[in-house]
C-alpha cells in the first residue's frame, strides 16, 4: 500500500511551458484534490474531484485543468506556465465519508522562470 | 470571506518546554477545525480534529481548544520533544463538505 504518491518530485518550467502533474492512490479513495501552498501561507484548494469524471474547482482554479478518468489517478496540467504558479503542489485523497481524514501526497517543488 | 491567522509564525523553544500554538479565524460560523503536522519536504498528517460543538480534543501529549464565539483555537504541546520540530497548520471547515482554509503555520524548533 503506497498510499499517495506525486511526480516528480522537483520540476523546473520555463515561462509558457506546459506540464502535467501526476498524483495516484491505491486506497480506492473517491475523494482527490489538489493543493498548492506558497510561502507564509496555508494550502490553498486548486480542484477536486468526488469521483471518476467528476472534477469540480477550489478556491484558486485559474491556469490550472484537472481530470478524472480513473478512481487512482488525478492529474493537474498546467497549459502555460507562470512564475506565479511557482509553489509546492500538493494531492490528497480520502473517502467521501470521512473527508477529515484526508492522505497527503509528499508534495511536487515547481519552479516556474 | 474565512481568513486563518497563526501566531507566530516561527516559534524556537528548549527540549522539555510546554508550549501553545495560536490559531484565530475571522468566521466562527465553521463545521469543524483541524490541526496538522508537516514535516520539510512531506505532506500534512493529521493531529487533532474538534467539531464545532466540542471544546477541545486531546492526543498524548497534545491538546487543542477551540473557543468558536472569539473565533480561537489553541494547540497546546506538553513536554517538547526534538521530534515535535515541524510546521503545525489549523484549518477551518465552513461545512461538511471539503473546503478547508488554511493557516499560515507556526514552524516550530524543540532544541535539545
Amino acid at each position: 500500500n503506497a498510499g499517495v504518491t506525486q511526480t516528480p518530485k522537483f520540476q523546473v518550467l520555463k515561462t509558457g511551458q506546459s506540464m502535467t502533474l501526476q498524483c495516484a492512490q491505491d486506497m480506492n479513495h473517491e475523494y482527490m484534490s489538489w493543493y498548492r501552498q506558497d510561502p507564509g501561507m496555508g494550502l490553498r484548494l486548486i480542484h477536486y474531484s468526488v469521483g471518476a469524471g467528476i472534477t469540480d474547482q477550489g478556491e484558486v482554479p485559474n491556469g490550472y485543468n484537472v481530470s478524472r478518468s480513473t478512481t487512482e489517478d488525478f492529474p493537474l496540467r498546467l497549459l502555460s506556465a507562470a512564475p506565479s504558479q511557482t509553489s509546492v503542489y500538493f494531492c490528497a485523497s480520502s473517502t467521501l465519508s470521512s473527508l477529515e481524514t484526508q492522505y497527503f501526497g509528499p508534495g511536487t517543488r515547481l519552479l516556474v522562470l | 470571506k474565512q481568513e486563518v491567522t497563526q501566531i507566530p509564525a516561527a516559534l524556537s523553544v528548549p527540549e522539555g518546554e510546554n508550549l501553545v500554538l495560536n490559531c484565530s479565524f475571522t468566521d466562527s460560523a465553521i463545521y469543524n477545525l483541524q490541526w496538522f503536522r508537516q514535516d520539510p519536504g512531506k505532506g500534512l498528517t493529521s493531529l487533532l480534529l474538534i467539531q464545532s460543538s466540542q471544546r477541545e480534543q486531546t492526543s498524548g501529549r497534545l491538546n487543542a481548544s477551540l473557543d468558536k464565539s472569539s473565533g480561537r483555537s489553541t494547540l497546546y504541546i506538553a513536554a517538547s520533544q526534538p521530534g515535535d520540530s515541524a510546521t503545525y497548520l489549523c484549518a477551518v471547515r465552513r461545512n461538511a463538505g471539503n473546503m478547508l482554509t488554511f493557516g499560515g503555520g507556526t514552524r516550530l524548533m524543540v532544541k535539545p
